[in-house]
C-alpha cells in the first residue's frame, strides 16, 4: 500500500518569505514516482515536478526547489521569496514506476501569502 | 505535454438532475481518467476510461451513477447521474503522457448542486 502525508494542512506566509512544504511517503516498491502539483483558485491541477525514485539529486527551477531524500522517504518544496500568485493548494503525489499507473495524492497544503 | 479541455467549467445543476462533462485533448492517448474532488480533499480517482472498451471504476464508484464514453482516442465523456448536493465537487480529466510517467489535469469542471 502506498501513502502520501502532507502533515502541514495550511501555511501562512507574508510576501517574500520562503516556504517548505513537507511531504513524507510510504511504499513498498523499489522504484517509483513522486510528484508535485499546483492547484490555484481557478480550480486547474498544475503540474510542477515529476523525481524518480532513483536520481535524488535536488532540483531548482527558478524559485521552486524540491528536496529529494530517500532515506527520510520526505520529498520537500520550498518557494524562494515567496509571492502572492504562489497562493495555491499544492499537491504531493507518488505511484510505483511500473504496475498501477494511478497515483496517491495527499491531502494538500494550501498557502496562502499575503501582500 | 498534452493541451487538454473540459466543458463546461462550471454548473449549477437541481438534485436528481444529471450532467455530462466533455473532456477533449489536443493529440491522441491511450487512457483518460476521471476524478473527483470534494471541497477542501484531495483527489479520488473514479474511473479510467480507455478507448474501445468499458470503463474501469474504482471501489466506490459505479457505472449506473457515472456513465462513461470515451468514442475515440481524444475524447472522453463523464455524466453525473441523479445528483444530489453530496455530489457538488470539481470533476477533472486526467492523461498520461506518452513515456506513462506523469498525468496532465484538465481545467476541471466546478459543479454546484442545489
Amino acid at each position: 500500500a502506498q501513502k502520501v502525508t502532507q502533515a502541514q494542512t495550511e501555511i501562512s506566509v507574508v510576501e517574500k518569505e520562503d516556504v517548505t512544504l513537507d511531504c513524507v511517503y510510504e511504499t513498498r516498491d523499489t522504484t517509483y514516482y513522486l510528484f508535485w502539483y499546483k492547484q490555484p483558485p481557478s480550480g486547474e491541477l498544475v503540474f510542477l515536478i515529476r523525481r524518480n525514485s532513483f536520481d535524488e539529486q535536488n532540483e531548482i527551477s527558478g524559485r521552486y526547489s524540491w528536496n529529494f531524500q530517500k532515506s527520510t522517504s520526505s520529498f520537500n518544496f520550498t518557494i524562494t521569496a515567496s509571492q502572492v500568485v504562489d497562493s495555491a493548494v499544492y499537491f504531493c503525489a507518488l505511484r510505483p514506476s511500473g504496475g498501477s499507473y494511478i497515483p496517491t495524492f495527499g491531502r494538500g497544503t494550501s498557502l496562502i501569502v499575503h501582500p | 505535454s498534452a493541451v487538454i479541455s473540459q466543458k463546461p467549467s462550471r454548473d449549477i445543476c437541481q438534485r436528481g438532475t444529471s450532467l455530462t462533462i466533455q473532456c477533449q485533448v489536443d493529440s491522441q492517448v491511450t487512457m483518460m481518467f476521471w476524478y473527483r474532488q470534494q471541497p477542501g480533499q484531495s483527489l479520488t480517482l473514479i474511473a479510467t476510461a480507455n478507448q474501445g472498451s468499458e470503463a474501469t471504476y474504482e471501489s466506490g464508484f459505479v457505472i449506473d451513477k457515472f456513465p462513461i464514453s470515451r468514442p475515440n482516442l481524444t475524447f472522453s465523456t463523464l455524466t453525473v447521474s441523479n445528483m444530489s448536493p453530496e455530489d457538488s465537487s470539481i470533476y477533472l480529466c486526467s492523461v498520461e503522457d506518452q513515456a506513462g510517467e506523469t498525468q496532465y489535469f484538465g481545467p476541471g469542471t466546478r459543479l454546484l448542486v442545489l
